[in-house]
């Protein structure tokens, strides 16, 4: 199985400020088969990214996804007030599928 | 518009049994996959299993494997999740979600569609 992990746990930061959100494999995750969702107090996690780096529809440009092989990075350039919440990573390319623990994005 | 509607949220005591449903609407429920996904309070998410409606194949995870089983009836559009014995530690969220794309036993898509989520709650 292969275990994602997020980090920092938290990340407080101002909006207009730039968040970097990190997800790093046990193995590496083949072909970018790696997503990142939001997710909202109360409501269902929404798909941001999906293999590494393309962006779902509707995502906000300031939403971007790189890495490759077992370093992913989610990077939002300037924080608008909607988008604190908490990030989570997801690696569909090897069975079972697992997500990271999350990261949660707060106002300073 | 296409969605995915889930059943209401469960009280329900150990050991009863439970089954809880997802509706998709939109698209063609049976040429899409089905996943569901745990999220115990204040944790992450937990890929629980997928489902393929069209022939209701069917792969868990290791973890989930003999605790739940998965379902679908394709022709009212619903996939379903259920327990047998229920437990203390089964309370949490459930997701149902739409992977984007095809399925095996050994990979999947990403999850561009998400149900509601029900909240299951098992307390004596």
């Amino acid at each position: 199985e292969i275990v994602l992990t997020q980090s920092p746990g938290t990340l407080s930061l101002s909006p207009g400020e730039r968040a970097t959100l990190s997800c790093r494999a046990s193995q590496s995750v083949s072909s970018s088969y790696l997503a990142w969702y939001q997710q909202k107090p109360g409501q269902a996690p929404r798909l941001l990214i999906y293999g590494a780096s393309s962006r779902a529809t509707g995502i906000p440009d300031r939403f971007s996804g790189s890495g490759s092989g077992t370093d992913f990075t989610l990077t939002i350039s300037r924080l608008e007030p909607e988008d604190f919440a908490v990030y989570h990573c997801q690696q569909y390319g090897s069975s079972p599928l697992t997500f990271g623990g999350g990261t949660k994005v707060e106002i300073k | 518009e296409v969605q995915l509607v889930q059943s209401g949220a469960e009280v329900k005591k150990p050991g009863e049994s439970l089954k809880i449903s997802c509706k998709g609407s939109g698209y063609n429920f049976t040429t899409y996959w089905i996943a569901w996904v745990r999220q115990m309070p204040g944790k992450g998410l937990e890929w629980m299993g997928i489902i393929y409606p069209g022939d209701s194949d069917t792969t868990y995870s290791p973890s989930f494997q003999g605790q739940v089983t998965i379902s679908a009836d394709k022709s009212i559009s619903t996939a379903y999740l259920q327990w047998s014995s229920l437990k203390a530690s089964d309370t949490a969220m459930y997701y149902c979600a739409r992977p984007a794309g095809y399925c095996s036993s050994s990979s999947c898509s990403h999850l561009d569609v998400w149900g509601q989520g029900t909240t299951v709650t098992v307390s004596s």
